[in-house]
């Protein structure tokens, strides 16, 4: 499965720019993918999903990309704002233990 | 309106001491999990219900309990087996483990020795 990372990756962008946030996962097996953004002391909030038989997939102001290939998944925020500071979280799923794996996501610094 | 409880927010426990957290989800999912969050990680999956009155352990299962003796609600023991238990503490439910769809997590229990 996907290692926990002791340190957190960061990420700082200037307000209305666009951001990518990068996963990488290990489990061959994965067969389906979800974005979290957990802001300061609160609980992970559902952003985005894509499963295996997809390559992209857009929300609002989000796109999931996912390289099979390669085992690398991300996410791009359009036009970012204040308020999309966060840690944004990866998970994968696999459907043999059907356990939800999550890495040690990455921290979106958005300056005015 | 729908979701996931956690209580309380803030805890603190002395050495030696058990406490329980409680979770309790009102959007009739059939499974729930416990993670823990130690700062700058992951989530780490502690215990899993896929339906009532089963439970799995999770990858740190060690010192802690659960039970799932109702669908809305998923309490979890930390006990005093657990020797470093300062952490916050997630709760999620989702329709069904063997499902693809997210989970819904509340809101956290930050859990300090003291």
């Amino acid at each position: 499965g996907e290692s926990v990372g002791l340190h957190l990756p960061t990420l700082s962008v200037q307000e209305g720019d666009n951001s990518i946030i990068n996963c990488a996962y290990s489990n061959s097996a994965s067969d389906y993918f979800i974005w979290y953004k957990q802001e300061s002391g609160k609980g992970p909030q559902f952003i985005i999903d894509i499963r295996s038989n997809m390559d992209k997939r857009q929300g609002q102001r989000v796109t999931v990309l996912l390289n099979k290939t390669v085992k690398h998944l991300s996410l791009q925020i359009a036009a970012t704002q204040p308020g999309d500071s966060a840690v944004y979280f990866c998970a994968e799923k696999d459907g043999f233990d059907n356990d939800m794996r999550f890495g040690a996501g990455t921290r979106l610094t958005v300056k005015p | 309106d729908g979701g996931i409880t956690q209580s309380p927010k803030y805890l603190f426990r002395k050495e030696g001491q058990n406490v329980t957290l409680s979770c309790e989800q009102n959007l009739n999912h059939d499974a729930m999990y416990w993670y823990r969050q130690d700062p700058g990680q992951g989530l780490r999956l502690i215990y899993y219900s896929q339906i009532v009155n089963d439970f799995q352990k999770g990858d740190i299962a060690e010192g802690y309990s659960v039970s799932r003796e109702k669908k809305e609600s998923f309490p979890l023991t930390v006990t005093s087996a657990q020797k470093n238990p300062t952490a916050f503490y997630l709760c999620a439910s989702s329709i069904g483990r063997l499902v693809n769809t997210e989970a819904f997590f509340g809101q956290g229990t930050r859990l300090t020795v003291v």
